[in-house]
């Protein structure tokens, strides 16, 4: 069983639309990455998030660490969003220290 | 100019030829990760590098070696390629602590027939 998981894997949407993807995870941490992969394949960091809610531009993401589980949403969806959203919990404790484990994607499209 | 570099970019070899794929940073992290990405697999860590004298195998670190070095530079080899390590790798970088970002390369994408 994967440590991480993600729901949908797939999702598709119309332009304007609300999204929300979802990760749960089942190691003990304290904070949890979101990261963004382009349809060119290159990844860039969302957010990291220890508590509560941050939010950038129309992207927000929230955790709940007792849970276990965390939100990424995008408000009023554009094509430009379309890309493979990926969650990611760091290891504690030992030799993996500071390592990831990052869930399986979720493969977002927008439709104009 | 970006901050983590990976060349080659794309690159397409034989089964038994040996490979060696390259990365860069100008962040002056101490940290470096290699990890290859395969479709519904996610990423998955190959090796990584808390500092240049410390290399670390990850969960998949079999049939890779690697090199650190110097802080900047981080090289993964395929001593003896072979059709299964066909994939999208990436190198990352990371401050120390248990909750910096880590900052990824653009990838290389690998064919081996």
């Amino acid at each position: 069983k994967n440590e991480v998981e993600q729901s949908p894997q797939n999702l598709t949407a119309q332009e304007g639309e609300f999204i929300t993807i979802n990760c749960s995870y089942s190691v003990g941490i304290s904070a949890l990455h979101w990261l963004q992969q382009h349809p060119g394949g290159g990844i860039v960091s969302l957010f990291m998030l220890s508590s509560g809610k941050k939010k950038h531009g129309r992207l927000i993401a929230t955790i709940n660490i007792q849970e276990k589980h965390s939100s990424l949403h995008i408000t009023a969806s554009h094509p430009r969003d379309s890309a493979v959203y990926i969650c990611a919990v760091p290891n504690a404790g030992g030799t993996s220290y500071g390592k990831l484990t990052f869930g399986q994607g979720t493969i977002l499209t927008v439709h104009p | 100019d970006a901050d983590v570099t990976q060349t080659p970019r794309n690159r397409i070899t034989k089964t038994g030829k040996r490979i060696m794929l390259e990365c860069s940073q100008t962040k002056g992290h101490d940290r470096m990760y290699w990890y290859r990405q395969d479709p519904g697999l996610g990423l998955r860590l190959i090796y990584y590098s808390f500092d240049v004298k410390d290399i670390n195998k990850g969960e998949i670190s079999d049939g890779y070696s690697v090199s650190r070095q110097a802080q900047a530079k981080f090289s993964l080899s395929l001593e003896s390629a072979i059709p299964n390590q066909t994939a999208l790798y990436f190198c990352a970088t990371s401050e120390g602590g248990l909750y910096n970002e880590q900052f990824f390369g653009p990838g290389t994408r690998l064919t081996v027939l």
